[in-house]
């Protein structure tokens, strides 16, 4: 079965840095998702990506946050300037349909330090 | 009205028995109600899906029962196997209706299968 693939698998980064995170998406795929999972808790809807702009948002995804399609194949979510509570899993997402099944990637541990 | 509540949090069963877990949303404009499966380190995989013009659908050793006037559902897992043994996540959105994929996971439930 085709995959959402993920890079890096682990990030540190120090407070106040900039990260990005990476994402291939499955190649048919046309919607495009970022989640994220703090340890111990439920996954949280962040950003919907569809026709090369965002279609919705969650109040989490604020000004620190954008999303990237760069080319045709990479999906990149940037955090500006880390905080200590952006410490998660990130998991990309991606599906063909709106409605449709949702396939997601292994994802990215990011720790802020 | 977001939220998607979820119970048990943890859940140990036998080898061969049935694990229930179940769900109660508040948004009557949910539409589509699927169940997620995640191993450690893995991220969350599609399992099995329902939407509200059925109260039942059954995949395998996996049944939603769905009931749309209690705003619940729940997942069974029928001869429960060591290898079920993760963490399962109910979620919603309003597949139908737009917002599709913006889904609202529970809080999730850690299902040990034993021996």
């Amino acid at each position: 079965e085709p995959e959402v693939t993920q890079t890096p698998s682990h990030q540190v980064t120090q407070m106040g840095q900039e990260v990005i995170l990476r994402c291939v998406p499955i190649s048919n795929h046309l919607y495009f998702y970022w989640y994220r999972q703090i340890l111990g808790q439920k996954v949280e809807f962040l950003v919907s990506f569809y026709n090369n702009e965002i279609s919705e948002k969650s109040e989490i995804f604020d000004d620190q946050f954008s999303v990237e399609r760069p080319d045709g194949s990479n999906f990149t979510l940037k955090i500006r300037s880390t905080k200590l509570e952006d410490s998660a899993m990130y998991f990309c997402a991606s599906t063909w349909e709106t409605n449709e099944k949702l396939f997601f990637g292994s994802g990215t541990q990011l720790s802020v330090l | 009205q977001q939220q998607v509540k979820q119970s048990p949090q943890s859940l140990i069963v036998q080898k061969g028995g049935i694990s229930i877990i179940n769900c109660a949303y508040e948004n009557t404009a949910f539409d589509y109600f699927p169940w997620y499966q995640q191993f450690p380190g893995k991220g969350p995989a599609l399992l099995i899906a329902i939407r509200p013009d059925v109260s039942e659908k059954k995949e395998g050793r996996f049944t939603i029962s769905f009931n749309k006037s209690a705003k619940q559902f729940s997942l069974h897992i029928m001869d429960s196997q060591p290898g079920d043994s993760a963490t399962y996540f109910c979620a919603a959105s309003r597949g139908l209706t737009g917002g599709g994929n913006k889904l609202t996971f529970g809080t999730g439930t850690q299902l040990k299968v034993e021996l």
